[in-house]
């Protein structure tokens, strides 16, 4: 069955560094997002995109966020200059065109120290 | 409240007894899904109904959607203990630009084998 992969599985980095995390949705899916979840809190979204362009984000997705599709295959999201309070996990999902359920990756669990 | 509020916040049962979680959100909604997370991993979509759907059966699970109080439950039946994780309902808001989630708060289940 396909799935959504994510690499890498943890990050740790220092504060103020740049991280980039990368997913792989399912290949035939054409909408993409990014959510987070900070330890013990709810998962929240940050941004959804489709036709190499942002469709909508939360007013989490500032500007030290950014995402790209590289390639055909790649979703990445990149912190411009991490703080502590983006220690949190992101889990990358995506649906097809039109649909309504979201599959989700394993996530990356990202400490900043 | 938030979107998305759940209860009860942990649950715990024994093997073969009936597990029943609630969800209360608060504006309008295309589709109500719910995801299990187990410890610290990934999301997996377990099951979504509509709007304008009041009940679906999916195996041994039952959701049920009720808009005019704005709630759902999700109802497993013959628990066992691999059906032990967290449980998040997630709402797809009406009206928004995509299909963006927003996650309750969850309950953790546990059932004791």
């Amino acid at each position: 069955e396909p799935e959504v992969t994510q690499t890498p599985s943890h990050q740790v980095t220092q504060m103020g560094q740049e991280v980039i995390l990368r997913c792989v949705p399912i290949s035939n899916h054409l909408y993409f997002y990014w959510y987070r979840q900070i330890l013990g809190q709810k998962v929240e979204f940050l941004v959804s995109f489709y036709n190499n362009e942002i469709s909508e984000k939360s007013e989490i997705f500032d500007d030290q966020f950014s995402v790209e599709r590289p390639d055909g295959s790649n979703f990445t999201l990149k912190i411009r200059s991490t703080k502590l309070e983006d220690s949190a996990m992101y889990f990358c999902a995506s649906s097809e065109l039109g649909g309504e359920t979201q599959y989700f990756g394993p996530g990356t669990r990202l400490l900043v120290l | 409240s938030q979107q998305g509020e759940e209860d009860p916040q942990a649950l715990s049962i024994q093997e073969g007894e009936n597990a029943t979680m609630n969800c209360s959100y608060k504006t309008s909604i295309n589709n109500l899904q719910w995801y299990r997370q187990n410890s610290g991993r990934g999301l997996v979509h377990l099951i979504l109904i509509r709007s304008n759907e009041r009940e679906k059966h999916s195996g041994r699970l039952r959701v049920t959607l009720d808009t005019s109080k704005k709630s759902s439950s999700l109802l497993i039946t013959a628990s066992r203990a691999a059906d032990t994780a967290s449980y998040f309902c997630a709402t797809d808001p009406y009206g928004g630009a995509t299909n963006k989630l927003i996650f309750g708060t969850g309950t953790l289940l546990a059932v004791q084998p």
